[in-house]
């Protein structure tokens, strides 16, 4: 079983329409989630980052986190084109600071 | 703040040459990581130092890769000698830990290609 894991996509939503990003993680021990957007040819941009369980909402995006389910998400409300990219789920390893990253889920909002 | 600082951005060269990557990492911040992508393998952590010191390097693929955090204003990660299958982005990020934040802010990136 691979550390992160997301689904690859594409990820095709409607612009307006709310996009839904899902990652589950593999090591209990992770405190620490983060959601990174990497357009084609850029590096990693963090966007989001969740701590606790629970929802964190910052602007647009919501991340979610379910330790129990081993569970992380982001929501991404009032889709716009320029949100198109790939998004990253990165957590933790073994309560360090080292972060495993899944192989990311592209996303196409279409206007 | 000017971000983290990578060079070069584009490297072509040829198999069995050496390779030197350079980054700066954000002032202020205490820990760096090395990273790698790939289509095939994703984003791969290779090293990471905290403090100038390396904390984890399990991800260095051999020993023709080494890195080196001389003071806490630049690192370098070293390939001799290079192969083909070295060709990927090399990213740099830094991040600030301690007090349960950890917050990573990644370079542009060098694309290196091993001909």
């Amino acid at each position: 079983q691979k550390e992160v894991e997301q689904n690859s996509g594409p990820l095709s939503v409607p612009e307006g329409a709310i996009a839904s990003l899902n990652c589950t993680y593999s090591d209990r021990g992770s405190q620490s989630f983060f959601w990174y957007r990497q357009y084609s040819g850029k590096s990693p941009e963090l966007i989001m980052f969740i701590y606790s369980n629970g929802d964190k909402e910052d602007g647009r995006f919501t991340a979610q986190l379910n330790k129990a389910s081993q569970y992380v998400s982001l929501l991404i409300r009032d889709s716009q084109p320029s949100d198109s990219a790939t998004y990253l789920c990165a957590v933790n390893k073994h309560s360090g600071y080292a972060l495993n990253f899944g192989k990311g889920t592209s996303l196409l909002v279409t206007p | 703040d000017a971000g983290v600082i990578q060079s070069p951005r584009h490297e072509v060269t040829e198999m069995g040459q050496e390779v030197t990557l350079r980054c700066k990492p954000i002032s202020g911040h205490n820990s760096l990581f090395w990273y790698r992508q790939t289509m095939m393998r994703g984003l791969e952590l290779l090293i990471y130092f905290n403090n100038n010191v390396p904390i984890d390097d399990s991800g260095m693929p051999e020993d023709r890769f080494s890195a080196k955090m001389p003071n806490a204003s630049f690192s370098t990660l070293k390939i001799q000698p290079s192969e083909p299958r070295d060709s990927a982005v090399y990213f740099c990020a830094s991040s600030l830990v301690g007090g349960g934040e950890n917050e990573q802010f990644f370079g542009p990136g060098t694309r290196l290609t091993v001909l």
